[in-house]
């Protein structure tokens, strides 16, 4: 069974915040929450991962509420480059074994 | 650094034909993956290595046999392929220590028919 659900596809203008929720309800306490990223055909990429606290690095930012049951990513200023499919995934796995599921399609326009 | 690299890029083979794709990484990761993909699909783990000479199944191992010989390189083999093989298969590497292994690099990917 999926531990997250997320939209299939959303929209957003070029220069604007993208906001990508995720749904973790399940979330036991020692999972973590991370975000991956797939450009066309190309291999996922890392953005960020967080546990309670909200967290940011240069590329996002990682909002987890306070029960910890969804998150948001946002990129800050979306640029046509972060068109790409966004996988929310969490786990707890010490050998990091990742369960990607459909994600959310992204797509940025002028 | 070149990172992860996959050989080959692009494979047909025939239903029973065998092969053997390649992933090296060279940022000296203990931790190394095989995912495959399929078309409009999230990518699921086949097997999985820790360490140099181990070797662990996935969600997906079935029909497939790896190896880790070199710390640096991780088999993948296809012993008699089938048409339900047909995939994208991306190879991925991450350093261990708490949290670390779920920051992984991911190769570019090697696209995989049988017919």
């Amino acid at each position: 069974d999926a531990k997250t659900t997320q939209p299939p596809s959303m929209d957003c203008a070029e220069g604007r915040a993208a906001n990508l929720p995720c749904n973790h309800s399940t979330i036991s306490g020692n999972e973590y929450v991370y975000w991956y990223r797939q450009i066309h055909s190309q291999g996922p990429q890392y953005i960020i991962h967080g546990l309670k606290n909200n967290e940011t690095n240069e590329m996002a930012s990682l909002i987890i509420t306070e029960d910890r049951k969804s998150s948001t990513l946002i990129l800050p200023h979306a640029t046509l480059r972060d068109t790409a499919v966004y996988y929310c995934i969490v786990g707890d796995d010490s050998w990091g074994k990742l369960q990607f599921g459909a994600g959310t399609q992204v797509v940025v326009t002028p | 650094n070149a990172g992860v690299t996959q050989t080959p890029k692009f494979r047909v083979l025939k239903t029973g034909q065998s092969m053997t794709l390649l992933c090296a990484q060279d940022m000296n990761h203990e931790y190394m993956y095989w995912y495959r993909q399929d078309p409009g699909m999230g990518l699921r783990l086949i097997h999985y290595s820790v360490g140099e000479g181990t070797t662990a199944k996935g969600e997906v191992p079935d029909g497939y046999n790896v190896s880790r010989l070199k710390k640096q390189n991780f088999l993948l083999g296809l012993e008699s392929a089938a048409p339900s093989q047909t995939s994208v298969y991306f190879c991925a590497s991450s350093s261990p220590g708490l949290l670390r292994n779920y920051e992984q690099y991911f190769g570019p990917g090697t696209r995989l028919t049988v017919t």
